[in-house]
C-alpha cells in the first residue's frame, strides 16, 4: 500500500539553529502535500502545503521543499524558538478534498535552549 | 480558538460504560472527521460526513458509533470498549471539496479505557 513517513521519531536542536525535518512518500500520485504542527495537549495546525508542481514554497520562517524525484519532502524552519517545539506531520493527499489525506507518523521536535 | 470546539477534554470509562464525545466547527464546513491518533501511530480516518451523511467508514468497529445532526455538530457515541481503545480522538472540519484537503482539527477528546 501507499504510505506517508518521516525519517527519524526525535530531532533535537539548539535555539536559534534552523532545523529540517524530512519526509518520505511513497505515490507518486500525490497532488498536494501539507505540513501540520501539533504542540502537547492540542491538535494539529496547519503549517504549510505544497502543490506537485512546486519545488519550493515560503512562509514565514518556514519553507517547504519537494523532490519528486526521489518522492522526499521536508519542513525548514528558520531560527527555531522554543514555541516551535511539537510533532510535525507530513501529510499527502492523492485523490482530491480531504478524504484523500495519507497522514506520517511525525517528528517530534525539540528545541533545546 | 481553532474554530472546532471537542468536548470532554478527557474522559476515562470502564469497559461497559456508554459515553458520547462532541464536536462543533463554527468555520462554515461542509464536511467533518473523527480521527483516532494513538501513540507512535500516523492519523487514522474513521469516519467521514459530507452534508450530514456519511460517506466514508474505514472498517472502524461497531462499538464506536458516530451521529452527525448538522453540518456543525458531530457526536461519537461509545460503548463497550476495549482498553486497546484508548487514544486521542480528533474531530476535524473541511470544505470537502477543497483542493489541498486542507483539515481543521478540534484538540481532540483524550480517551481512557480501564
Amino acid at each position: 500500500g501507499e504510505s506517508v513517513g518521516l525519517h527519524l521519531p526525535t530531532l533535537s536542536v539548539q535555539e536559534g539553529d534552523n532545523s529540517i525535518i524530512n519526509c518520505a512518500y511513497s505515490n507518486s500520485a500525490s497532488d498536494y502535500f501539507i505540513w501540520y504542527k501539533q504542540e502537547s495537549g492540542k491538535g494539529p495546525q496547519f503549517i504549510i502545503d505544497i502543490r506537485s508542481n512546486m519545488d519550493k514554497r515560503q512562509g514565514q520562517r518556514v519553507t517547504v521543499l519537494l523532490n519528486k524525484t526521489v518522492k522526499h519532502l521536508s519542513l525548514q524552519i528558520a531560527a527555531t524558538q522554543p514555541g516551535d517545539s511539537a510533532v510535525y506531520f507530513c501529510a499527502e493527499n492523492t485523490v482530491g478534498g480531504a478524504d484523500g489525506l495519507t497522514f506520517g507518523k511525525g517528528t517530534h521536535l525539540i528545541i533545546q535552549p | 480558538e481553532t474554530g472546532v470546539t471537542q468536548t470532554p477534554r478527557h474522559l476515562v470509562m470502564g469497559m461497559t460504560n456508554k459515553k458520547s464525545l462532541k464536536c462543533e466547527q463554527h468555520l462554515g464546513h461542509n464536511a467533518m472527521y473523527w480521527y483516532k491518533q494513538s501513540a507512535k501511530k500516523p492519523l487514522e480516518l474513521m469516519f467521514v460526513y459530507s452534508l450530514e451523511e456519511r460517506v466514508e467508514n474505514n472498517s472502524v468497529p461497531s462499538r464506536f458509533s458516530p451521529e452527525c445532526p448538522n453540518s456543525s455538530h458531530l457526536f461519537l457515541h461509545l460503548h463497550t470498549l476495549q482498553p486497546e481503545d484508548s487514544a486521542l480522538y480528533l474531530c476535524a472540519s473541511s470544505y470537502r471539496d477543497s483542493a489541498t484537503g486542507e483539515l481543521f482539527f478540534g484538540e481532540g477528546s483524550r480517551l481512557t479505557v480501564l
